[in-house]
């Protein structure tokens, strides 16, 4: 498989339930990263990992949990949320030198939360 | 980072060239632009990333002018299937957690 996988790709949850969103990339990437999509919205983002450390957290509540145990996979862990989270997520990877330069984000299909 | 504008939206036909200009005035030196396209419900798509003059690939084409105060996506001969949200994004390394616009919604009619 290539790209960016993300699963489920469809989600649909209590406020009370615990899930995790999952996100795997195969281009060798060394940067992950989460954002929100709300409908009609731009993309936000939410957090970044950068060779495996969390180097930005753009003041997400503490009901998203981010885990990057490696540099190919990205989990966003959920719980007790509100309704108003439901939105599309969706997770990018990309290759970052440290000699500089950026080289474009690659995005998964994203995850349609639903929170009921 | 760099702030950018960009159209709300355009119109164009099946066959047209069409050409999405974003601003970015306070580009920094180090900065990179990036270009994406984003169709309904899912992830947006790199298309073309440039730092000056012309880059050119299969499906876009993009032109940066000497003080690279501006850039514009050109997409040769659009189709239906071009129809889509245009992000344009400016930023270096250190600003790789990049943030997207409103974008420019392209519409391609028949």
């Amino acid at each position: 498989e290539t790209g960016v996988t993300q699963t489920p790709r469809h989600l649909v949850m209590g406020m009370t339930n615990k899930k995790s969103l999952k996100c795997e990339q195969h281009l060798g990437h060394n940067a992950m990263y989460w954002y929100k999509q709300s409908a009609k919205k731009p993309l936000e983002l939410m957090f970044v990992y950068n060779f495996k450390e969390q180097t930005e957290n753009n003041s997400v509540p503490s009901r998203f949990s981010p885990e990057c145990p490696n540099s190919s996979h990205l989990f966003l862990h959920l719980h007790t949320l509100q309704p108003e989270d439901s939105a599309l997520y969706l997770c990018a990877s990309s290759q970052v030198t440290r000699a500089g330069g950026f080289h474009g984000q690659y995005f998964g299909p994203g995850t349609r939360l639903t929170v009921t | 980072l760099a702030k950018t504008t960009q159209p709300v939206s355009m119109d164009s036909y099946e066959g047209q060239e069409v050409n999405i200009t974003c601003s970015h005035n306070n580009i920094a030196t180090n900065d990179y632009i990036t270009w994406y396209q984003q169709f309904p419900s899912q992830g947006p798509r790199f298309i073309i990333q440039g730092y000056k003059t012309k880059v050119t690939n299969e499906v876009a084409s993009l032109f940066i002018p000497a003080d690279r105060k501006s850039s514009t996506l050109s997409l040769p001969r659009v189709s239906l299937s071009d129809t889509a949200v245009y992000y344009c994004l400016v930023g270096d390394m250190d600003d790789y957690k990049l943030s997207f616009g409103a974008g420019t919604t392209v519409t391609v009619r028949a």
